[in-house]
């Protein structure tokens, strides 16, 4: 079946600019994460979505970032008024619940982002 | 506490060769450890994992060591072949509190390249 879907695969956008990134979960996944990978780096838990909860937005880094999922699907992630640093690879994940208590989550391809 | 060390950052072996990779924790409430494999472009794909309650685990190749009471746990990768040149991530977890889906840690990567 298909995977997880991300769009765009790349985005440019000027310093100050507002930028959306898309994710499509796996169908049936519950639970829907946002990562961020900066070059060289590990990837940074940014959001979680568990079906129709609140979600847990602890890892967020500011206030410029936002994040909704409609319907229990589709999920888009907004930064505001764009910084250079946040300039990196945002990945979504998606998993189901399973019994036992361990999730694998299967991840997208990325959206890069590059902040001029 | 939330750290997950990850060491080499990177690392070159033959083809033939035997590809350890290892990372150390501090948050005694993980109680899940995954790596993940990337490949270029692509997202993460989770290779193997293993909980605290077995001290190995072995899938074709790839085998998954853990110290629980030093809180450590490596990857080693037997018969390293060039189509395991990629970037490894060991990941951790423990349940998030609202349910069975789980936040990932991860370590900040490995780069292995195995040279034909």
């Amino acid at each position: 079946g298909a995977g997880v879907s991300q769009s765009p695969s790349n985005k440019v956008t000027e310093k100050g600019k507002d930028v959306e990134l898309r994710c499509d979960p796996i169908s049936g996944h519950t639970a829907l994460y946002w990562y961020r990978q900066s070059l060289g780096q590990g990837l940074e838990f940014l959001i979680y979505f568990q079906g129709n909860s609140a979600p847990d937005k602890s890892g967020l880094p500011s206030d410029r970032f936002s994040a909704e999922r409609t319907g229990g699907s589709v999920s888009t992630l907004t930064i505001q008024r764009t910084q250079q640093e946040d300039s990196a690879v945002y990945l979504c994940a998606s998993s189901s619940k399973r019994g036992g208590g361990t999730d694998t989550q299967y991840f997208g391809p990325g959206t890069r982002l590059t902040v001029l | 506490q939330q750290q997950v060390k990850q060491s080499p950052q990177s690392l070159i072996v033959q083809k033939g060769g035997i590809s350890i990779i290892n990372c150390a924790y501090e948050n005694t409430a993980f109680d899940y450890f995954p790596w993940y494999q990337q490949f270029p472009g692509k997202g993460p794909a989770l290779l193997i994992a293993i909980r605290p309650d077995v001290s190995e685990k072995k899938e074709g190749r790839f085998t998954i060591s853990f110290n629980k009471s030093a809180k450590q746990f490596s990857l080693h990768i037997m018969d390293s072949q060039p189509g395991d040149s990629a970037t490894y991530f060991c990941a951790a977890s423990s349940s998030i509190s609202s349910g069975s889906a789980r936040q990932l840690t991860f370590g900040s990567g490995t780069q292995l390249t195995v040279l034909p």
